[in-house]
């Protein structure tokens, strides 16, 4: 089944405690990218990738970093949680670029973040 | 990405079709406008993409007007599962950066 995995789906932790949120997809799309969505502001995008080793920034990008080491996988890592980071995130991707065609976005269910 | 402003919420009553407006006046000639709806806090889901024809698959029809500056989603027979957040984009095909909006909070009322 073709999907796009996050994980953890859940994880309350503590101020400054690195973590990293997976994501995971089997569709061997080149695009992936991570957003933030909050109450009252929509979906945000925090980075993407085009492609293996290529990534930029979104429109939030700031306490994020991503890799982009293999095609399937494009971890977002917090490398110092803070509160105002407390959100729910998704994960998505797409395949590469037909011609004049951004393509259909498969996102995953989603990964609830408590910073305490 | 062309700028797209959709209305905060709206009502429908089941059964009845659900039109969903979307502006995107800034859009170029080469930017599809593509549909996606949120139910509670699931991931989005695709619902439809157009260039300046309209569309039909089978979950809904995209109007898209002449001049290319607004469309419409149109869910022609709503039912109490379509009550979720729609968001319309209109994406650079070569870019990566999506802006979403906060999208059409759409209430199916019995």
């Amino acid at each position: 089944e073709a999907q796009v995995t996050q994980n953890p789906r859940y994880l309350i932790t503590v101020t400054g405690k690195k973590l990293t949120v997976t994501c995971s997809q089997n569709m061997n799309h080149e695009y992936m990218s991570w957003y933030r969505q909050d109450p009252g502001l929509g979906l945000r995008q925090i980075y993407y990738s085009m492609n293996v080793e290529v990534t930029d920034k979104g429109d939030v990008p700031e306490g994020y970093k991503v890799s982009r080491k293999e095609k399937r996988n494009f971890p977002l890592i917090l490398e110092s949680p803070s509160p105002n980071q407390t959100s729910l995130y998704f994960c998505a991707s797409r395949r590469g670029r037909a011609s004049g065609l951004f393509g259909e976005l498969f996102f995953g269910e989603g990964s609830r973040l408590t910073v305490l | 990405d062309a700028k797209t402003t959709q209305p905060p919420s709206m009502d429908c009553a089941e059964g009845r079709a659900a039109n969903l407006p979307c502006n995107h006046s800034t859009i170029s000639g080469n930017e599809y406008v593509y549909w996606y709806r949120q139910i509670h806090s699931q991931g989005p889901q695709y619902i439809i993409h157009g260039l300046k024809n309209n569309e039909t698959n089978e979950m809904a029809s995209l109007i898209i007007t002449e001049d290319r500056k607004s469309s419409t989603l149109i869910l022609p027979h709503a039912t109490l599962r379509d009550t979720a957040v729609y968001y319309c984009i209109a994406p650079k095909p070569q870019g990566g950066k999506l802006i979403f909006g906060q999208g059409t909070e759409l209430s199916v009322k019995p």
